[in-house]
């Protein structure tokens, strides 16, 4: 079975452009996962949707990120406009239930660099 | 405020002997913790998951405590392999356990010599 797929695989673009990555998950998934990861911050939790509709945002920086699921196959993290700061490895998971008693099931994630 | 703590140092033994990982907590009572693997420029990838009431979970050469007491877990490989090297992280709820919201430590990196 094909895992979690995300695209691109690394993405390098100068501040203030917009960047948009994408995910695809496991087919019969209904909650997807959107993380960022640092070497400071470690791997922290974005957002996530469960039968295609946001439930936890929280973990959004700020109003340059977005977000959208449209179908149960296919979501965005969008970032407009990009600022260096933004810089980060951004993975995409999805699991089968929408409680942590779940595992969840990681793409290769998204290297970002912006300049 | 909650907060995970795994130790920020690597991990080195020689092949064969028992890894043991820990993951502290601390102003929260999680009623699950799971552990994952990752490995570099890759997604982490899920091993094993463990309830509050269970004291053991085990699986090969996997195996995880969870002392709700001492607010930690350890997480051990025996017989390990150089092909066990790797960083681990655990991961609690994040105060619920009817959401999906996960909080990980920062992961312990395990370097197994042969």
């Amino acid at each position: 079975d094909a895992g979690v797929i995300q695209s691109p695989r690394h993405e390098v673009t100068e501040m203030g452009q917009e960047v948009t990555l994408r995910c695809k998950p496991i087919s019969g998934h209904n909650s997807l996962f959107w993380y960022r990861q640092t070497m400071m911050r470690g791997l922290e939790l974005l957002i996530y949707f469960n039968n295609n509709v946001p439930i936890d945002d929280s973990g959004m920086p700020e109003d340059r990120f977005s977000a959208k699921m449209p179908n149960a196959s296919f979501s965005t993290l969008k970032i407009q406009p990009s600022e260096p700061r933004d810089s980060a490895v951004y993975f995409c998971a999805s699991s089968f239930g929408a409680t942590v008693s779940q595992p969840q099931h990681f793409g290769d994630g998204t290297r970002l660099s912006i300049l | 405020s909650q907060k995970i703590e795994q130790n920020s140092e690597a991990l080195n033994i020689q092949e064969g002997k028992t890894a043991t990982l820990t993951c502290n907590y601390t102003n929260y009572s999680p009623a699950y913790l799971q552990w994952y693997r990752q490995d570099p420029g890759r997604g982490p990838v899920f091993l094993l998951l463990i309830r509050e009431n269970e004291k053991e979970k085990r699986k090969e050469r996997l195996k995880v405590t969870f002392d709700t007491t001492l607010k930690q877990s350890l997480f051990h490989i025996t017989a390990s392999q150089p092909a066990d090297s790797a960083t681990y992280l655990c991961a609690l709820d994040g105060g619920s356990s009817n959401t999906g919201k996960l909080i990980f430590g920062q992961g312990t990196t395990l370097q197994v010599k042969p």
